[in-house]
Formats: C-alpha cells, sequence, structure tokens
C-alpha cells in the first residue's frame, strides 16, 4: 500500500542553519504531497503542499518540491529561528473519495538560539 | 475562527474499561476524521465523516471501536473495552477543503 518514510529526528540546528529533512513516498497512482507541522501544545496543521510533479509549495520561508522521478518531496528552509522548532509530518493522499492523508512517523526538529 | 475542540486533553484507564472522546469541529466544515497516533508512528485515520455519514472506517477495529457524528457536527469516539495496546493520542480534524486539514490538539489516552 502507499506509505511515507521520513528521516529519523531529532534534528538540532542552531539558528540561521540550513534545514532539510527528507520525505520519500511509494504510491500507485500520482498522489498529492504535503507537510504538515506541530507546534508544541497545538494540533497539526498545513504546512504546504503539492499535487503534482515538479510542483513546488513554499511557505513561511519553508520550500519543498514534488520529484516525481525520486519520489521525494523534501522540506527545505534557508535560516531556521528559534520558533520554527516543532514536529514536521510528511503526508500523501491518493485523492479519490475519500482523500484519504497517509502519514509519515513525523520529525522532531530542535533549533537553539 | 474557533479552532477544533476535543475533550478530556488526559485519560487513564485500565484495560476492559470503557472511555468515551468528544470533539467538536470548525463550524460550517462538512468533513470530520478521527486519527489514531500511537507513540513514534504518524497518525493513523481510523474514520472519516461527511456531514453525518461514514465515508470511510476501514481502518476502525470495529469489535472495539465505534463512533457516530449526530446532526452532522459533534462527534464522539467510543472504546470498549479498551487493550493496552489502544494507548495512543486521539485527534479529531476538520476539513471544508479535501486535504487541507485542521487538527484539534488530541485526547491522550493511557491504558494500564
Amino acid at each position: 500500500g502507499d506509505s511515507v518514510t521520513q528521516m529519523e529526528g531529532p534534528v538540532t540546528l542552531s539558528e540561521e542553519a540550513f534545514l532539510t529533512i527528507n520525505c520519500t513516498y511509494t504510491a500507485t497512482g500520482y498522489p498529492s504531497l504535503f507537510w504538515y507541522v506541530q507546534y508544541p501544545g497545538e494540533g497539526l496543521q498545513l504546512l504546504l503542499k503539492a499535487t503534482k510533479a515538479d510542483d513546488k509549495g513554499s511557505n513561511k520561508g519553508f520550500e519543498a518540491t514534488y520529484r516525481k522521478e525520486t519520489t521525494s518531496f523534501h522540506l527545505e528552509k534557508g535560516s531556521v529561528q528559534v520558533s520554527d522548532s516543532a514536529v514536521y509530518f510528511c503526508a500523501l493522499s491518493e485523492g479519490g473519495a475519500t482523500n484519504k492523508l497517509i502519514f509519515g512517523t513525523g520529525t522532531l526538529l530542535a533549533v537553539q538560539p | 475562527e474557533a479552532g477544533v475542540a476535543q475533550s478530556p486533553r488526559y485519560k487513564i484507564i485500565e484495560k476492559r474499561q470503557s472511555v468515551a472522546f468528544w470533539c467538536n469541529p470548525i463550524s460550517g466544515h462538512a468533513t470530520l476524521y478521527w486519527y489514531q497516533q500511537i507513540l513514534g508512528q504518524g497518525p493513523k485515520l481510523l474514520i472519516q465523516f461527511q456531514n453525518n455519514g461514514v465515508v470511510d472506517d476501514s481502518q476502525l477495529p470495529k469489535d472495539r471501536f465505534s463512533a457516530e457524528r449526530l446532526k452532522g457536527v459533534d462527534s464522539t469516539l467510543k472504546i470498549q473495552p479498551a487493550k493496552l495496546e489502544d494507548s495512543a493520542v486521539y485527534l479529531c480534524a476538520s476539513s471544508l477543503v479535501a486535504e487541507k486539514l485542521f487538527f484539534g490538539s488530541g485526547t491522550q489516552l493511557s491504558v494500564l
């Protein structure tokens, strides 16, 4: 079945460092891809998405490009801040009647001042 | 705009007891989801409602889990009887547009 694999955390960075969180997927069709973020004490929220190959999703300085040839959707940010500390979840949806989201295991990012 | 409300925030029960969780989605959101998140894993969809009809409950353990959404608004998820492996965070989410889900803070269940 469809699945998402994320790099294990925690990822610990200093403020202003470059961030990459790897995500690869397995799917039978052409899924939409997402990054959700969970800040401490809050619910998950959509960070960005891409719906087809070569699309780039972006939000709050974060970017991810849908790479069909490598089945990847890596999350990047050029300069992280302490406020970016959170758990990041990669997810896919095959669409269809339910648009069910399938999540990866999450990657904890800790940014130190 | 008010977010997705869930209660209780925490619950501790013994195995074989029953437990219920409540969710109030964002006003106007027709689609409501219950996810289970076991420690170290990503959220897994248990059941999805469209208004008060079930769209997907393929991963709901129906011998012990049940859910309802009366009048297409609030929803309750029940476990009876609970097992040790049900220890998890139960997340409720709602959406107006497909794939853009808004999640509540979840209910953390510990089964002893």
